[in-house]
C-alpha cells in the first residue's frame, strides 16, 4: 500500500517570497512521485514527476523538487512566488504513471 | 484539442435518484479514472480501466459502477444516489508509458439532496 501526507494544509506567502510545499510518502516498493496544480475551478494539472536518475526536477515555471529517498520526501519548493501561483498543489505517488495515491492538498496563497 | 470532456458540469439529485456521469477523452489513451474529490480529503480514486472491456476498483468504489465499451468513452454510474455522494467528481486518462502524465477533465460539481 501506498500514502502521501502533505504536511501543510494552507501556506500563504508574500509575493517574491520562497515557498516549499512538503510532501511525504510511504511505500513498499520503487515509486513514482508528482506534483499536480489545480487552479480554480479547473482539473490538475501535472508540475513535475520524479521517476528515476536524478533526484532535482524541475517545471517550465521555476518549481522544483528533490527526491529524498532516506527520508521519503518530495518537497516542492520555488525561490520567488508570482500571484498567479496561487493555486492547490497536490503530491502524489504510484507504482505507474497513472494509477496514482494523492495527498490531501496544499493551498498556496501568494499575497500582494 | 478537447482532451478530456466530462458533462454534466453541475447536477443536482435527489436520494435515491440515479444518473451518469459522461467522461470522453480523444487521445487515445488506453487508461482512464475517476476520482472524487472532498475538502481535506483529497483525491480518491472510484474505478479505473486499462483499456476497453476491462475495468477494477479503486479505493471508494461502493455506490458507483463503470464499464468501458469504447477506448474513448468511460461513464460513471450512481446507482442510487446518497448525501453523502456530493462531491467534485474528476475523470482523467493516460497513455500507459511512464512519461505519460494523467490529463484531467474540468470536473462535474454533484450535489445529493
Amino acid at each position: 500500500a501506498q500514502s502521501v501526507t502533505q504536511l501543510d494544509s494552507q501556506v500563504p506567502v508574500f509575493e517574491e517570497a520562497p515557498v516549499e510545499l512538503r510532501c511525504n510518502y510511504s511505500s513498499s516498493v520503487s515509486v513514482y512521485l508528482f506534483w499536480y496544480v489545480q487552479y480554480p475551478n479547473q482539473g490538475l494539472q501535472l508540475l513535475l514527476k520524479y521517476l528515476s536518475g536524478s533526484t532535482l526536477v524541475e517545471s517550465i515555471n521555476g518549481f522544483e523538487a528533490e527526491f529524498n529517498k532516506s527520508q521519503t520526501s518530495f518537497h516542492l519548493r520555488k525561490p520567488s512566488v508570482h500571484i498567479s501561483d496561487t493555486a492547490e498543489y497536490f503530491c502524489a505517488v504510484g507504482s505507474s504513471n497513472y494509477k496514482l495515491t494523492f495527498g490531501k492538498g496544499t493551498l498556496l496563497t501568494v499575497n500582494p | 484539442n478537447a482532451g478530456v470532456t466530462q458533462t454534466p458540469k453541475f447536477q443536482v439529485l435527489k436520494t435515491g435518484q440515479s444518473m451518469t456521469l459522461q467522461c470522453a477523452q480523444d487521445m487515445n489513451h488506453e487508461y482512464m479514472s475517476w476520482y472524487r474529490q472532498d475538502p481535506g480529503m483529497g483525491l480518491r480514486l472510484i474505478h479505473y480501466s486499462v483499456g476497453a472491456g476491462i475495468t477494477d476498483q479503486g479505493e471508494v468504489p461502493n455506490g458507483y459502477n463503470v464499464s468501458r465499451s469504447t477506448t474513448e468513452d468511460f461513464p460513471l454510474r450512481l446507482l442510487s444516489a446518497a448525501p453523502s455522494q456530493t462531491s467534485v467528481y474528476f475523470c482523467a486518462s493516460s497513455w500507459d508509458r511512464d512519461n505519460s502524465p494523467l490529463h484531467f477533465g474540468n470536473g462535474t460539481r454533484l450535489t445529493v439532496t
